[in-house]
């Protein structure tokens, strides 16, 4: 079965910093993707970003970066020049391309200070 | 771009009631739906898969008969809360993927449902 951890519950950045948060995953499979979430006090799940495992290129949406470690299992997000919009719970996610099923991490709440 | 709507965003029903909560796919079909629940800060638990014109697959420790799980169309799934109780009170969010099973197409997720039993 796939795991995925975030080991980090809350975090906190002041606006106009740069954050990394943090994910690991575990799985024996070979072809998956993983994907960042973003669930905003709205609770409306907002994608971030998403990588194919087969990609060796970290993904890229404007501020928002990965840092894919395939050997490591481990997924992490660097969120650029933090705005107040940004605070929000954090959700790292895993699908496999067997199933389609996505599982989630604990989530990390990160809060962005004036 | 894809819209899930689900509705309703908030109910409240008394225990021994039951509760029904739709998920529709708005603009594209979806032969796929995932149920989640989640509880206040907390992640998002996958309590079944719900196929079309098939009977929905639950994932270990989740009591289909309690949570009855129907896609009878491309475009809606419901999950009916049967005997509902207290603890059964939750947030629980619908999501679908446009097309086939393709794992890089990212889930389209509905604004949730929040449930609460008195």
């Amino acid at each position: 079965a796939q795991t995925v951890t975030q080991s980090q519950p809350e975090m906190s950045v002041q606006e106009a910093e740069t954050v990394t948060l943090s994910c690991t995953y575990d799985t024996s499979e070979s072809n998956y993707y993983l994907f960042w979430y973003k669930q905003p006090p709205s609770r409306q799940m907002i994608l971030v970003i998403r990588q194919e495992a087969y990609k060796q290129q970290n993904a890229t949406e404007n501020r928002f970066s990965v840092n894919f470690q395939k050997a490591a299992k481990s997924f992490s997000l660097k969120i650029s020049d933090s705005q107040l919009g940004d605070t929000a719970m954090y959700f790292c996610a895993f699908v496999s391309s067997n199933t389609g099923k996505l599982i989630f991490g604990q989530g990390t709440t990160l809060q962005v200070k004036p | 771009g894809a819209v899930v709507s689900q509705h309703p965003s908030w109910v409240i029903c008394k225990s021994g009631t039951s509760v029904k909560i739709e998920c529709r796919s708005l603009d594209f079909q979806a032969t796929t739906m995932f149920w989640y629940r989640q509880f206040p800060k907390q992640s998002l638990m996958l309590m079944a898969t719900s196929n079309e014109g098939s009977k929905a697959t639950y994932e270990q420790g989740v009591e289909k008969d309690k949570f009855l799980i129907n896609h009878a169309s491309l475009t809606l799934s419901t999950l009916t809360v049967t005997s509902a109780h207290p603890e059964d009170s939750s947030f629980y969010i619908c999501s679908a993927r446009r097309g086939a099973l393709e794992g890089y197409s990212p889930l389209h997720f509905g604004n949730g449902t929040r449930l609460t039993v008195t």
